[in-house]
């Protein structure tokens, strides 16, 4: 099946400095690609959406200036936390539609997320 | 927006009963909901999903239903197993002005199966 990896699975950071993370889709093209934040024990809140050479589009409250996201390629989006405060501590998920979207929506694939803690 | 509500929050259940777990959703347009199971530490994994077209569909011991009309869907795991203990989250999609999956998960429900 589709496989999106993303990497690093876990990154430890001192404050004030930034931290990049990518996420792949394996063996299929992702036009886009989605970029969630899970607290502990809380939902996924999806922070941006990463559309292939394009901007991203950024949730309400989600600051794009902090979370830098580039999708340079139909295979691969990043997102660079900067100037990490503690409370950017929580775990990063991307994922990716297989195919693209569009009206006949398909199943979301899932990265396998990365924990960031911001000492 | 869309917003995804999710009952109840934790639920406890012996091996073989069923279990039950119920989302509503706001915005009327919405027409594809998944199901997803977290593991401690790991990726949601898609589980089961439904589209507005159809009102129930079934796959081994999951099932889900969904009622347009009320705007609520739910998940019906039988003969639960140990194995079935994790965190679940629906979802929806708020259809309108957009083909993409932006999805808007509940606030997820944990599971536990005692043996």
């Amino acid at each position: 099946g589709a496989v999106v990896s993303q990497h690093p699975s876990r990154v430890i950071c001192k404050s004030g400095t930034s931290v990049k993370i990518e996420c792949r889709s394996l063996d299929f093209q992702a036009t886009t690609m989605f970029w969630y934040r899970q607290f502990p024990k809380q939902s996924l809140m999806l922070m941006a959406t990463s559309n292939e050479g394009s901007k991203a589009t950024y949730e309400q409250g989600v600051e794009k200036d902090k979370f830098l996201i580039n999708h340079a390629s139909l295979t691969l989006s990043t997102l660079t936390v900067t100037s990490a405060h503690p409370e950017d501590s929580s775990f990063y998920i991307c994922s990716a539609i297989l195919g693209g979207g569009g009206r006949g929506k398909s199943p979301l694939h899932f990265g396998n997320g990365t924990r960031l803690t911001v000492t | 927006g869309e917003n995804v509500e999710q009952h109840p929050s934790t639920l406890s259940v012996q091996e073989g009963d069923s279990a039950v777990i119920k989302c509503t959703y706001s915005d009327s347009a919405s027409n594809y909901f998944p199901w997803y199971k977290q593991e401690l530490g790991k990726r949601p994994q898609l589980i089961i999903d439904i589209r507005s077209n159809v009102g129930e569909k079934k796959d081994q011991r999951i099932a889900v239903t969904l009622n347009k009309t009320a705007k609520h869907f739910s998940l019906h795991i039988t003969e639960t197993q140990p194995e079935d203990s994790a965190v679940y989250f629906c979802a929806a999609t708020p259809g309108r002005g957009t083909g993409f999956q932006k999805l808007v998960f509940g606030t997820g429900t944990r599971l536990l199966v005692s043996p």
